[in-house]
């Protein structure tokens, strides 16, 4: 158990459904996170939540649009994606404020676009 | 432009050898520098720290070291036992800048019995 809880961890959809990714945390953390996962690329940080409010947008195609309803749960609604979406998604939380504090990461959501 | 480099995909070492891992980064602000181990099908787990007024660190089989003029990070793992084959990434931070942790590419350490 990580603290960090991620569902579901396998996705399977077309190019034009939606859906949505869950994120929780156990941790009493504010900060929450999307991050994506390419293969052979760097993690990518797609957005940041401090206490509820979205601090960072990192150029994300509107297609992700990220919900935070409050601290401990945080989603990523899909929809319209691309095949060169598919991706393992991780969401992570940690103490806001400072980028020192350890990020507690989810096993994450493997996304394929078909 | 990378910000953060791992220029090894992989590397192999042998049980009860020493593993070092190496990350390269392009800004001198980067003040927090920081290492994840990732194994298959689970998110990356937090591994070690180091802040920038230090050059080493160490937590058991695991020392990081920080040159700052070679912009230069690495990880020693000794000795290496096979629970440690995973995918390690380095990561930066600055504090006073854009408040982004920014990963690299990750390397494969696969140790060998």
């Amino acid at each position: 158990e990580t603290g960090v809880t991620q569902t579901p961890r396998h996705l399977v959809m077309g190019m034009t459904n939606k859906k949505s990714l869950k994120c929780e945390q156990h941790l009493g953390h504010n900060a929450m996170y999307w991050y994506k996962q390419s293969a052979k690329k760097p993690l990518e940080l797609m957005f940041v939540y401090n206490f509820k409010e979205q601090t960072e947008n990192n150029s994300v195609p509107s297609r992700f649009s990220p919900e935070c309803p409050n601290s401990s749960h945080l989603f990523l609604h899909l929809h319209t994606l691309q095949p060169e979406d598919s991706a393992l998604y991780l969401c992570a939380s940690s103490l806001p404020g400072t980028g020192t504090s350890p990020l507690h990461f989810g096993n994450g959501t493997r996304l394929t676009v078909t | 432009d990378q910000q953060v480099k791992q220029n090894s995909p992989s590397l192999s070492v042998q049980e009860g050898r020493i593993s070092i891992l190496n990350c390269d980064y392009t800004n001198s602000m980067f003040d927090y520098f920081l290492w994840y181990k990732k194994y298959p099908a689970e998110g990356p787990t937090f591994l070690i720290s180091i802040s920038s007024i230090k050059d080493k660190n160490e937590d058991g089989r695991f020392t990081v070291f920080l040159n700052k003029s070679a912009k230069h990070l690495s990880l020693h793992i000794v000795p290496s036992q096979p629970g440690d084959s995973a995918v390690y990434f380095c990561a930066v931070f600055e504090i006073q800048g854009a408040q982004k942790l920014v990963f690299g590419q990750g390397t494969r350490l696969t140790i060998n019995p």
